[in-house]
């Protein structure tokens, strides 16, 4: 069974860098045919992508967000990750880790539980 | 602003059938499969649909989905009170080389 689950602060500074961790057990990255994404969720709102990673390194991102995000890979931890620089108040949300298939389909089979990230000083 | 277009709310009551419509346009539902996922309060969006009608393993069949030009519908029958919850419509874009979701739908069972 694939899971994957997020970790890191839940309280980040204005103008700060949030940084996630998104652990995945059940397969490895490193076995391709997936894209690693991140999507975000404001309270009370819908859902918006922010990027995705492939096993090769390539990256894609939101162009909205592109200036401020890094979506990077471990694969000896089996993990990848976010990092948003410069966080303002309109960055507090609930932070997905999802698989997406490649070929094609295109869907997030498998999420995270989700991580609150709130930025306030 | 979405990419693609979902009523913001639908209501309907217990044992009842519902839809949910998602718009979109050529360069996304119109030449893409379309998914659905399923926000119950709280949680994490869940695969409900895949490739337009295709349900996961322990996705009842109450669930339907189907696909027509540029706009998807998501079909729910029997409607039960836990099937409160957000319903999102996605697809890949080929104009913008990437995924992109519905604004959702809330569903209640009245």
């Amino acid at each position: 069974q694939v899971q994957l689950q997020e970790s890191g602060p839940g309280l980040v500074k204005p103008s700060q860098t949030l940084s996630l961790t998104c652990t995945v057990s059940g397969y490895s990255i490193s076995s391709g045919s997936y894209y690693w994404s991140w999507i975000r969720q404001p309270a009370g709102k819908g859902l918006e992508l922010i990027g995705r990673l492939y096993t090769s390194g390539s990256t894609n991102y939101n162009p909205s967000l592109q200036s401020r995000v890094i979506i990077s890979v471990d694969m000896s931890r089996n993990q990848f990750s976010l990092t948003l620089s410069s966080v303002t108040a309109a960055d507090t949300a609930v932070y997905y880790c999802a698989r997406m298939t490649t070929v094609v389909t295109h869907y997030f089979d498998y999420w995270g539980q989700g991580a609150l990230v709130t930025v306030s000083s | 602003q979405s990419v693609l277009t979902q009523p913001p709310s639908v209501s309907a009551a217990p044992g009842q059938k519902v839809t949910i419509s998602c718009s979109g346009s050529s360069s996304n539902i119109g030449n893409n499969y379309v998914s659905w996922y399923q926000q119950l309060p709280g949680t994490a969006p869940k695969l409900l649909m895949y490739e337009n009608n295709k349900r996961p393993s322990g996705i009842p069949d109450r669930f339907s989905g189907s696909k027509s030009g540029t706009s998807a519908t998501l079909g729910i029958t029997g409607l039960q009170t836990g099937d409160e919850a957000d319903y999102y419509c996605g697809t890949w874009d080929s104009s913008l080389s990437g995924p992109v979701f519905g604004g959702g739908t809330k569903l209640t069972v009245l």
